[in-house]
């Protein structure tokens, strides 16, 4: 079956760490995201990458970087200059018009 | 920048009961217009998608309307169940650049509750 893979599911990260968040997917999407949700709130855009090899900032970028080297994978990571990053973080991917919007089941990620 | 809001913040109502969950927009630009489900600690999962061309898509018991030029889209959800109780999330998708590429953008949701 087609869809994105996240993971871990569960993530701690340690003040001064730098940690990978996984997203994998066999939809044949050219677009991927990456978004940020904190507690009652909307999700926020932090990266997007329409083709290989290129990606945009979203609304939050500081403090993650990502790449884009295959098709099919779209790794966030989150720096130690993200100075709040525990929240639940989502991957998406699309078509290039948006269509086929398919979300992962997510990751938590949690500073101890 | 695009900006999204959705209206009311939470609602509660008993099951079998009709309901409207509002959403605004402030760029009317938009490629197209979604309407996302996320069950608590889980991803979101599409439910309707209308096109900008489009004013309203149905699937089963609900119906998306969409007014661009208003910047306004409604969710109607006929005879409420149980099941239904879930945060329902609105989105905009809009070009980047007069690329047919773009990206979504979110408001911050409607937690729905249906008691029995």
């Amino acid at each position: 079956d087609g869809g994105i893979t996240q993971s871990p599911k569960y993530l701690f990260r340690k003040e001064g760490q730098n940690v990978t968040l996984s997203c994998e997917q066999n939809l044949n999407h050219d677009a991927m995201y990456w978004y940020r949700q904190d507690p009652g709130q909307g999700l926020r855009l932090i990266y997007y990458s329409q083709i290989v090899n290129d990606f945009q900032k979203g609304d939050i970028a500081e403090g993650y970087s990502v790449s884009r080297e295959k098709k099919e994978s779209f790794p966030l990571t989150v720096t130690s200059a993200q100075k709040n990053p525990t929240a639940f973080y989502l991957c998406a991917s699309s078509d290039r018009t948006g269509y086929g919007y398919t979300f992962g089941s997510g990751t938590r990620l949690t500073v101890v | 920048k695009q900006e999204v809001t959705q209206i009311p913040a939470a609602l509660s109502v008993p099951e079998g009961e009709n309901l409207v969950l509002n959403c605004s927009f402030t760029d009317s630009a938009i490629y197209n217009l979604q309407w996302f489900r996320q069950d608590p600690g889980k991803g979101l999962t599409s439910l309707l998608l209308i096109q900008s061309s489009q004013r309203e898509q149905t699937s089963g018991r609900l119906n998306a309307s969409l007014d661009k030029s208003s910047g306004r889209s409604t969710l109607y959800i006929a005879a409420s169940q149980p099941g239904d109780s879930a945060t329902y999330l609105c989105a905009v998708f809009t070009n980047a650049g007069g690329t047919s590429y773009g990206k979504l953008t979110f408001g911050q949701g409607t937690i729905l509750t249906v008691h029995p």
